[in-house]
């Protein structure tokens, strides 16, 4: 089945540490998105990519980090200047950011601190 | 940034009633989806409108793009315990070239037992 896998789906950060989410799709979608979820609030984003080896920062991207090196795969890391990275992060993909495309999300992970 | 307004915020309602939830903006949109959440899951897309004054269904699901551009309802038919999760409205602004998603933050439904 075509889709969007998230791993893990549960993640624990120690002070001071990077900690890495994985995000891969067989959609074949060029564009992939990464967004932020806290209690009670919707979507914030954190980085999108248009196509391989490109991405631009959303509207929270200090303390983060991507890569696009395959189609399929856009990682996210956590770094260690994000002092409050506990929430919910949703990897999301859509056919591309040329015409208006609904995004077709995974299944999150979420991360706490320890 | 851009922000949507979405109402309510929650809702209590009895299972067979009719539910109605809308997003309002400031600003012109050219996209509206509306999705839903469940617990521990991600957003799945229930309707997706792009024309204005267009009325799209999905079952008991119905959609419409306001004629100003700036708003859009989502309405829920006779309402079953499945129902039960957070909607999601996220429109997309004329003029942006980004093609970027602004989100509203939610309306949770719960059904009375």
């Amino acid at each position: 089945d075509g889709g969007i896998t998230q791993s893990p789906k549960y993640l624990f950060r120690k002070e001071g540490q990077n900690v890495t989410l994985s995000c891969e799709q067989n959609l074949n979608h060029d564009a992939m998105y990464w967004y932020r979820q806290d209690p009670g609030q919707g979507l914030r984003l954190i980085y999108y990519s248009q196509i391989v080896n490109d991405f631009q920062k959303g509207d929270i991207a200090e303390g983060y980090s991507v890569s696009r090196e395959k189609k399929e795969s856009f990682p996210l890391t956590v770094t260690s200047a994000q002092k409050n990275p506990t929430a919910f992060y949703l990897c999301a993909s859509s056919l591309g950011l040329s015409l208006p495309q609904p995004q077709h999300f995974g299944d999150g992970t979420r991360l706490s601190i320890l | 940034g851009q922000q949507l307004n979405q109402s309510p915020q929650s809702m209590f309602i009895q299972e067979g009633e009719d539910v109605s939830m809308n997003c309002t903006s400031s600003s012109i949109f050219n996209t509206w989806l509306w999705y839903k959440q469940e617990p521990g899951e991600g957003p799945v897309l229930l309707i997706a409108l792009y024309k204005a004054g267009e009325l799209t269904s999905n079952g008991r699901l119905t959609a419409q793009f306001g004629i100003t551009r700036k708003d859009s309802f989502l309405n829920i038919s006779a309402s079953i315990p499945s129902d039960v999760g957070i909607y999601f409205c996220a429109g997309q602004p004329d003029m942006d070239s980004n093609y970027q998603l602004i989100w509203g933050a939610g309306t949770k439904l719960i059904i009375k037992p």
